[in-house]
């Protein structure tokens, strides 16, 4: 079993849509993070957090520390948002450790 | 200030011949990471290095694989020897400290023929 778990795998959504993209690790953890990954391209960090929620534009996120769960949410999705979105967790020492990634795809 | 830059962006290699993998890390960022995405597959750690130093190489395959931090200059990622396996994109990241936010390169793909 992976240490960090993703679900689901792939996401297809109406433009407008509400997104929701499921975290689940297995470890102890000091942070998480959630990712962006454009087709070819970079990798952009969208949210670091450690307890609680947070909020950027149309993105929210937030974890559960207790339930070692953390959710990434998408209001009014749009198709820009197409992209892979990764969940990654700081555990021991500073690596990180990756989900498998969620294909996002918004139709327009 | 320049984010994290990586070069080359993409690179072609034949069997058997060396790449290098060049990193510069933010302004005023002292730490690196590298990490591998196989085709196909997830982000996977390689290692972590700090200034002269190498902190942390569990993600590093045992033979062909080595990187610095020198004092002045990118971090270098060396492969020796390449094979088709080796296909992948390397993606290298910075942070001013440990604990705080990695930010990441473009990534360098590299193709082995």
């Amino acid at each position: 079993k992976n240490e960090v778990e993703q679900s689901p795998q792939n996401l297809t959504a109406q433009e407008g849509e509400f997104i929701t993209i499921n975290c689940s690790y297995s470890v102890g953890i000091s942070a998480l993070h959630w990712l962006q990954q454009h087709p070819g391209g970079g990798i952009v960090s969208l949210f670091m957090l450690s307890s609680g929620k947070k909020k950027h534009g149309r993105l929210i996120a937030t974890i559960n520390i207790q339930e070692k769960h953390s959710s990434l949410h998408i209001t009014a999705s749009h198709p820009r948002d197409s992209a892979v979105y990764i969940c990654a967790v700081t555990s021991y020492g500073n690596k990180l450790v990756f989900g498998a990634g969620t294909i996002l795809r918004v139709k327009s | 200030n320049a984010g994290v830059m990586q070069n080359p962006r993409h690179l072609v290699r034949r069997r058997g011949q060396e790449a290098r993998l060049r990193c510069s890390p933010m302004k005023g960022h002292s730490h690196v990471y590298w990490y591998r995405q196989l085709p196909e597959e997830g982000l996977k750690f390689m290692v972590y290095l700090q200034k002269e130093n190498i902190i942390d190489e569990s993600g590093m395959p045992k033979e062909r694989f080595s990187a610095e931090f020198p004092k002045e200059g990118p971090s270098i990622l060396r492969i020796q020897q390449v094979v088709r396996g080796d296909s992948a994109a390397y993606f290298c990241a910075s942070s001013a400290g440990q604990g705080n936010e990695q930010y990441f390169g473009p990534g360098t793909r590299l193709t082995v023929t």
